[in-house]
């Protein structure tokens, strides 16, 4: 298994800026997770999916985020209009709710906004 | 919520010397309880976890204890090595595969 997928692994933006952040979750895994990790506030959870419903977004930062699941296999994190502050490596997570409680952590996508 | 204190920030020790990491949570519901290793760079893996019917778990050099009463768990690694040398998060939820909320963090320095 390839493992959770994250596109782009970089990605640098003028503020102001369209941002969207991709997942691919590992097969047959029916939750998705997304993380975003600085040095201030560490790693914190801003939304989750259970099969493709959101569950969770009470950690989603402001309106100008926003992240959908259309189908198993993707997702998105889009941040509109981006800001310096949002400047994080954000990190996607699946795990599947019959193999255990293991959430298996993307490599991550490096954000930073100008 | 959930708050995951975690101490200390920073841990130096010789090469094989015991590492001690120690994490209190706020929610008495939590009942998950998984640490994460993550290098320079690199994504968090989950190293070992430990459920709240459990007071203690090993694998290898690797321990986890909780004490539910105190509501505090800790991460033992004994015969350090360099390749130990990494950032620590202890987490909480209240159930497998929910919310994790992650400690600040433990930067780890393994000295040859």
């Amino acid at each position: 298994d390839a493992g959770v997928i994250q596109s782009p692994r970089h990605e640098v933006t003028e503020m102001g800026q369209e941002v969207t952040l991709r997942c691919k979750p590992i097969s047959g895994h029916d939750y998705l997770f997304w993380y975003r990790q600085t040095m201030m506030r560490g790693l914190e959870l801003l939304i989750y999916f259970n099969n493709n419903v959101p569950i969770d977004d009470s950690g989603m930062p402001e309106d100008r985020f926003s992240a959908k699941m259309p189908n198993a296999s993707f997702s998105t994190l889009k941040i509109q209009p981006s800001e310096p502050r949002d400047s994080a490596v954000y990190f996607c997570a699946s795990r599947w709710d019959r193999r255990g409680d293991t959430q298996y952590f993307g490599p991550g996508t490096r954000l930073t906004v100008l | 919520g959930e708050n995951v204190e975690q101490h200390p920030s920073t841990l130096s020790v010789q090469e094989g010397d015991s590492a001690v990491i120690k994490c209190t949570y706020s929610d008495s519901a939590s009942n998950y309880f998984p640490w994460y290793k993550q290098e320079l760079g690199k994504r968090p893996q989950l190293i070992i976890d430990i459920r709240s019917n459990v007071g203690e778990k090993k694998d290898q050099r690797i321990a986890v204890t909780l004490n539910k009463t105190a509501k505090h768990f800790s991460l033992h690694i004994t015969e350090t090595q360099p390749e130990d040398s990494a950032v620590y998060f202890c987490a909480a939820s209240r159930a497998a595969g929910n919310k994790l909320t992650f400690g600040g963090g433990t930067r780890v320095l393994v000295k040859p």
